[in-house]
């Protein structure tokens, strides 16, 4: 069975501080992989997308993919109040139907 | 990225009756997907669906309990039929921006079976 998964935390870091979140997959042949945050109440949205291995850069957001390792990451860098969400993985299945496969999520509390 | 308009935002039905939300994307997709989040949980695929064909169901969700249409490649509909309490959830539909690979979702529909 394919599965995606993450640490439920809650993860609590300091104002200004790095978030480390962390997402490991089982289906070897996934190829697309995202990170996604949810506010309370709110519906996911988008916030990085990443498809090779290596590190990719948005702002103060950045993807690791390690496909060897069957491992995705995302750093938040300066971490801020209003970054304070659940924060879902999720992966492409490597076949046709184009569905995503997701974890549980990861809730992250940054602290004043 | 794709702008969906999702409705009713939210509902309280009686048990025994059923509920139909909308999804109306701002462009033609070809794929759109129905999920449902529980309480405290992540999000759980109810199915596929694709202009022109039948839905695709995941396991433990059938046709008769969340039939879904498919009219055009804007628009999509879930029903949710002969609703108890264990139906109360948030239901979201989405799609596959093609342009860069992401997954937008509509605001969601929180329903409450009383």
């Amino acid at each position: 069975q394919k599965e995606v998964e993450q640490n439920s935390g809650p993860l609590s870091v300091p104002e200004g501080a790095i978030a480390s979140l962390n997402c490991t997959y089982s289906d070897r042949g996934s190829q697309s992989f995202f990170w996604y945050r949810q506010y309370s109440g709110k519906s996911p949205e988008l916030i990085m997308s990443i498809y090779s291995n290596g590190d990719k850069e948005d702002g103060r957001f950045t993807a690791q993919l390690n496909k060897a390792s069957q491992y995705v990451s995302l750093l938040i860098r300066d971490s801020q109040p209003s970054d304070s969400a659940t924060y879902l993985c999720a992966v492409k299945n490597a076949g046709n139907n184009r569905k995503l496969i997701w974890g549980l999520g990861t809730s992250l509390a940054v602290n004043p | 990225s794709a702008v969906i308009s999702q409705k009713p935002s939210r509902d309280i039905c009686q048990r025994g009756t059923s509920l139909t939300i909308q999804c109306q994307v701002d462009s033609q997709v070809t794929m759109m997907f129905w999920y449902r989040q529980q309480p405290g949980q992540s999000l759980t695929l109810i199915a596929t669906a694709n202009q022109g064909s039948e839905a695709t169901y995941e396991s433990g969700f059938v046709i008769d309990k969340f039939p879904i249409s498919r009219p055009n490649l804007t628009f999509s509909t879930l029903t949710v039929s002969n609703m108890s309490p264990e139906d109360s959830s948030i239901y979201l539909c989405s799609v596959e921006n093609r342009r860069w690979y992401g997954y937008t979702f509509g605001s969601g529909t929180r329903l409450t079976v009383v």
